[in-house]
């Protein structure tokens, strides 16, 4: 199995281009998250969703959009990317708290 | 959301036990304490959870006081690729009247020396 494969891995974006970042998982997994990582900081939550059709905000959702359309993909969209939206950015799914949470390897966006 | 309060760095002796603690006062009744580190900027990885009683699988043990106001993660014999950002968060069981996202801290960083 894959896990949760994030793609691209690295992105460079001029100030107001718009991207979207993939997210996948092969586990069957329900929950599904988006955090940002600012350096030498922790993850914050940006948006989560419980199953297909179904999402909700984290702590900093500003600029960022999210949809579920199937149980595999979750991808995360940048509207009018900022500077203040360079980060890395993690995708995680679950099936239960009962194994824990697997996560991507990231994608390193800089917004120039 | 229960916060959790975690020591900004400790540092670790190869081969000995390291130690992480964690406060979390302010727990509820059906909140899980889960562990997670992070490996040099890597995806974090799921170490261990508990609700109450001390649980161990083959990565670490976690122990919980009686009264659930905090934990500690024990690491038996640290090796060198133990160096990471622990995490401690508290969380509600998935499928609970609430969603159970997890909420990271700043974490412990844990140096492992030779």
């Amino acid at each position: 199995n894959a896990g949760v494969t994030q793609t691209p891995k690295f992105r460079i974006l001029k100030i107001g281009q718009s991207m979207t970042l993939q997210c996948a998982q092969d586990m069957n997994h329900n929950y599904m998250y988006w955090y940002r990582q600012d350096p030498g900081m922790g993850l914050k939550l940006i948006y989560y969703s419980v199953g297909a059709g179904i999402t909700d905000k984290g702590e900093v959702p500003n600029g960022y959009n999210v949809s579920r359309s199937t149980t595999e993909d979750f991808p995360l969209r940048l509207e009018l990317a900022a500077p203040s939206q360079t980060s890395v950015y993690f995708c995680a799914s679950s099936h239960s708290n009962l194994l824990g949470a697997f996560f991507g390897q990231g994608t390193r966006l800089t917004v120039v | 959301d229960a916060k959790t309060t975690q020591p900004p760095s400790m540092d670790c002796a190869e081969g000995r036990a390291a130690n992480l603690p964690c406060n979390h006062s302010t727990i509820s009744g059906n909140e899980y304490v889960y562990w997670y580190r992070q490996i040099h900027s890597q995806g974090p990885q799921y170490i261990i959870h508990g609700l109450k009683n001390n649980e161990t699988n083959e990565m670490a043990s976690l122990i919980i006081t009686e009264d659930r106001k905090s934990s500690t993660l024990i690491l038996p014999h640290a090796t060198l690729r133990d160096t990471a950002v622990y995490y401690c968060i508290v969380s509600y069981l998935h499928g609970s009247s609430n969603t159970g996202k997890l909420i990271f801290g700043q974490g412990t960083t844990l140096q492992v020396k030779p």
